[in-house]
């Protein structure tokens, strides 16, 4: 069975402490692995797509990486804007479908 | 932002009345998605289209249909709504590749069925 865990579920740090968040996943086959950040009362805001094992990517503060089992999203120096719950996702390779995770929520205090 | 609307964007109803929630998009893409999300089960596919009049059943369609007879419009029917059909409703697109694609989401509708 396709299955998409997010851990932990909620972070909370200080300013300027850096973490990662991870996303395992066990799927048939990967097409794409995706990150999201979600604002309360809004629509997942897209971040990173993920293609292969190795790939990496980043924007400003975050940084995605993957492996063949698991995705890192590492924040590095977060401020309090970057608060936010940061979805998981992954696309399989039979049919269309997206599976995501429950998600992180990050805190992070001034 | 990817140019996708959703109304209504908050509904009370009662059980038993039929509701249709209506997304729309302005970037002419090929897919087009209706997800529920609700604490501790994270986003959930209910039906996706793939073209018009073109669409699938996800993991969570018991209850729920669905029409798209414009590229721009996918609509969402609860035929008789139940209080367990209270979440928030969020619709995606996505161009769709041939190796991977990317799907943008609206703003979501939160519906409470009393």
């Amino acid at each position: 069975e396709d299955q998409v865990t997010q851990s932990p579920e909620a972070l909370r740090l200080q300013e300027g402490e850096s973490s990662s968040l991870n996303c395992s996943y066990t799927v048939s086959g990967l097409r794409g692995l995706f990150w999201y950040r979600q604002d309360p009362g809004k629509g997942p805001e897209f971040l990173f797509t993920l293609y292969s094992a190795g790939e990496e990517k980043e924007k400003e503060r975050l940084k995605a990486t993957l492996t063949k089992k698991e995705s890192f999203l590492h924040i590095t120096a977060p401020k309090p804007e970057d608060s936010a719950t940061y979805l998981c996702a992954v696309q399989v390779s039979t049919g269309n479908q997206f599976y995501f995770g429950t998600g992180t929520s990050l805190t992070v205090i001034p | 932002d990817a140019g996708i609307t959703q109304s209504p964007r908050h509904k009370v109803t009662e059980t038993g009345t039929p509701v249709t929630l209506r997304c729309h998009q302005t970037e002419n893409h090929r897919y087009m998605y209706w997800y529920r999300q609700d604490p501790g089960h994270g986003l959930r596919l209910i039906h996706y289209s793939y073209g018009v009049k073109d669409t699938d059943k996800g993991e969570v369609s018991d209850g729920y249909s669905v029409s798209r007879s414009k590229t721009e419009d996918f609509l969402l029917t609860l035929e008789s709504a139940t209080s367990s059909q209270t979440s928030v409703y969020f619709c995606a697109i996505s161009a769709g590749g041939v190796s991977t694609d990317t799907q943008y989401f609206g703003p979501g509708t939160r519906l409470t069925v009393l």
